[in-house]
């Protein structure tokens, strides 16, 4: 099976600032991945699929580029309601495997 | 808009069976895939399988295969999972979400049932 790595596990980061959270395959998966959003206590959300993809209604400030078997997400302004862990996940074949997750708070 | 309303927190003991309902609404129920997804307490999000809502396909992940079962009832437009030989290691949230038309990214998510695994 192929294997996700996130880095790094948890950030902590003023509001503002860029954020950048890595994710990488083990094997090629050309971009079929996912990246939601996990706030304390709530249900995932998805952010942006097809590495690239905004979802609708997100906001802006986030995004997601992919070079080879790594995918980033960047947080171009760190707001407070930003605060949660993020999970890449791969949809090119079964197993859809998710990341092990990236914490992020404010500094 | 598509929702999707999961049943309520189940006890169980060790060795028990335990079946989640996922009822869905605002969409054509049948034109898309479900998946179920689990979370551990403070752990991160586990995908365990997935149906086609119109063929009744399924794909579990290896180390639910023998113990996991996803059905659909179009009729009522539920979703069920079933899990079966529980053990406390199975104690989590789990996640019904409903994959995208032609992709198996999820952007509808259920409630969530908590299932807690206790002698």
């Amino acid at each position: 099976d192929i294997q996700m790595t996130q880095s790094p596990s948890s950030l902590s980061a003023s509001v503002g600032d860029r954020v950048t959270i890595t994710c990488r395959a083990s094997h090629d998966i050309s971009s079929y991945l996912a990246w939601y959003q996990q706030k304390p206590g709530k249900v995932p959300k998805l952010l942006i699929y097809a590495a690239s993809t905004l979802q609708s209604g997100v906001p802006s400030r986030f995004s997601g580029s992919a070079s080879g078997t790594d995918f980033t997400l960047t947080i171009s302004s760190l707001q407070p309601e930003d605060v949660a862990t993020y999970y890449c996940q791969k949809y090119n074949s079964v197993p859809f495997t998710f990341g092990p997750g990236t914490e992020v708070d404010i500094k | 808009q598509a929702q999707l309303v999961q049943s309520g927190a189940e006890v169980k003991k060790p060795g028990a069976s335990v079946k989640v309902s996922c009822k869905a609404s605002g969409y054509t129920f049948a034109n898309f895939a479900m998946s179920w997804v689990r979370q551990a307490p403070g752990q991160g999000l586990e995908w365990m399988g997935w149906i086609s809502a119109h063929h009744g396909n399924t794909n579990y992940a290896q180390k639910f295969q023998d113990r996991l079962s996803l059905t659909t009832d179009t009729s009522t437009q539920t979703a069920y999972m079933e899990l079966r030989d529980l053990r406390s290691d199975d104690t989590a949230v789990y996640f019904c979400a409903r994959d995208a038309e032609y992709y198996h990214y999820l952007g509808v998510w259920g409630t969530g049932t908590t299932v807690i695994v206790s002698s």
